[in-house]
């Protein structure tokens, strides 16, 4: 079954960067494109970035375009998230999530449990 | 503020029939792009309810059902179970954002 495992979320201070990982496992990752999504404590769901299977394409929302990098390394099975000059508008839980069919018409198909990232001096 | 709006909550009792709406416009679900929701228990991830207006993936009770209109979406679930209680969101794409979208989010309490 498909099982994906979220980590390097803490405190960082604004201005600070902080690396999210995602490992993945049940299936086979160089398929897939990936996605970061978050939620702010008590708020909804807000999407992040997507990547392409090959890694080649990527897409990113406003409000981290040109401060956070996405990323997957298909021979890890991993999928990173690189966050620089962090706000305390990033606070958040951050989850990885699959992607099925084309972008843009497809959906998050599988989540992850979520590692929370809280910017704070 | 979303670009997709659902109401704050709704409610029902056990065995009775609810419905969630979710309204977009011409530049999301008016534009032909499908509309997708997810349930979400507080303190667990969200979970795939819906996919492409209609489909229920494996393991969705028949009692979840979507249907798209126009600008609109609704997710319907009948005979309403305690362990219905969650939050749900529907999601599309936007092309005056550019980006993926979710709305804001509706909060079913089962009375």
């Amino acid at each position: 079954q498909v099982q994906l495992v979220e980590s390097g979320g803490g405190v960082a201070q604004p201005g600070k960067s902080l690396r999210l990982s995602c490992g993945a496992s049940g299936f086979i990752f160089s398929n897939y494109g990936m996605n970061w999504v978050r939620q702010a404590p008590g708020k909804g769901l807000e999407w992040v970035a997507i990547i392409y299977y090959d890694g080649n394409n990527k897409y990113y929302a406003d409000s981290v375009k040109g401060r956070f990098t996405i990323s997957k390394d298909n021979s890890k099975n991993t999928l990173y998230l690189q966050m620089d000059d962090l706000r305390a508008e990033d606070t958040a839980v951050y989850y990885c999530a699959t992607w099925s069919g084309g972008y843009p018409r497809g959906y998050f198909q599988s989540w992850g449990q979520g590692t929370l990232v809280t910017v704070s001096s | 503020q979303s670009v997709l709006t659902q109401p704050p909550s709704v409610s029902g009792a056990p065995g009775q029939r609810v419905t969630i709406s979710c309204t977009g416009s011409s530049s999301n679900i008016g534009a032909g792009y499908d509309v997708h929701w997810y349930q979400q228990v507080p303190g667990t991830a969200p979970k795939l309810l819906i996919y492409g207006n209609i489909n229920r993936p494996s393991g969705v009770p028949d009692r979840f059902s979507g249907s798209k209109s126009g600008t609109s979406a609704s997710l319907a679930i009948t005979g309403l179970q305690f362990e219905d209680e969650a939050n749900y969101y529907c999601q599309s794409y936007d092309t005056n954002l550019s980006g993926l979208v979710f709305g804001g989010g509706t909060k079913l309490t089962v009375l």
